[in-house]
């Protein structure tokens, strides 16, 4: 099974900076099946980019993501007030799916 | 517009039964794959169990394998996961999740509202 570690667990920052999440995998993730969400409190996850940089549909392009092999990042270039919220990675290249412990971002 | 409607859930004691339904509408739902995702109370996502669009393909967590079981009806476009023997580490939100492919490996790219299984004597 691959282990997801996100980090960091917590970040508190304000509008309008740059963010950047770190995911790790403990093994390559093929084919760069990486896939990041954002959830918010009492809402289901909603997909941000799928194949570690492809942005889903609807999704602004603030929100960007980049790596391959075991390490993948997902950048928010400048932060709105609804971009606060929990972030979660996800690899779907090796069975199980797993997903990443969650990095929630907070506002300062 | 594609919408997915969690229902089922409730209380139920340990070593009980319970299934839980997804209602799908606004896409073709026999050429999609689906899964299930889990979310405890205050912690992260787990995925449980996804299934191809025909269902002739399934794939189980092994926290689950032998006690639950994913299907499908694609005459009424709807999806199951009946859960067997439960334990409270079974308490959950349970999420339906749509695949992108026929493929149950792929990121969920819509998502039902979830629905709430608590295993609690």
């Amino acid at each position: 099974e691959i282990v997801l570690t996100q980090s960091p667990g917590t970040l508190s920052l304000s509008p309008g900076e740059r963010v950047t999440l770190s995911c790790r995998a403990s093994q390559s993730v093929s084919s760069s099946s990486l896939a990041w969400y954002q959830q918010k409190p009492g809402q289901a996850p909603r997909l941000l980019i799928y194949g570690a940089s492809s942005r889903a549909s609807g999704i602004p392009d603030r929100f960007s993501g980049s790596g391959s092999g075991t390490d993948f990042t997902l950048t928010i270039s400048r932060l709105e007030p609804e971009d606060f919220a929990v972030y979660y990675c996800q690899q779907y290249g090796s069975s199980p799916i797993t997903f990443g412990q969650g990095t929630r971002l907070e506002i300062k | 517009e594609v919408q997915l409607l969690d229902s089922g859930g409730g209380l139920i004691q340990p070593g009980g039964s319970l299934r839980v339904s997804c209602a799908a509408s606004g896409f073709t739902f026999r050429s999609y794959a689906m899964n299930w995702v889990r979310q405890a109370p205050g912690k992260g996502l787990e995925w449980v169990s996804g299934i191809s669009g025909s269902g002739d393909s399934t794939n189980y967590a092994d926290s689950v394998r032998g006690r639950f079981t994913i299907s499908r009806d694609n005459s009424k476009n709807t999806l199951y996961l009946q859960m067997n023997s439960l334990r409270a580490e079974d308490t959950a939100v349970y999420y339906c999740a749509k695949a992108p492919g026929n493929f149950h490996r792929n990121p969920g790219d819509y998502w039902g509202q979830g629905t709430l299984v608590t295993v609690s004597s």
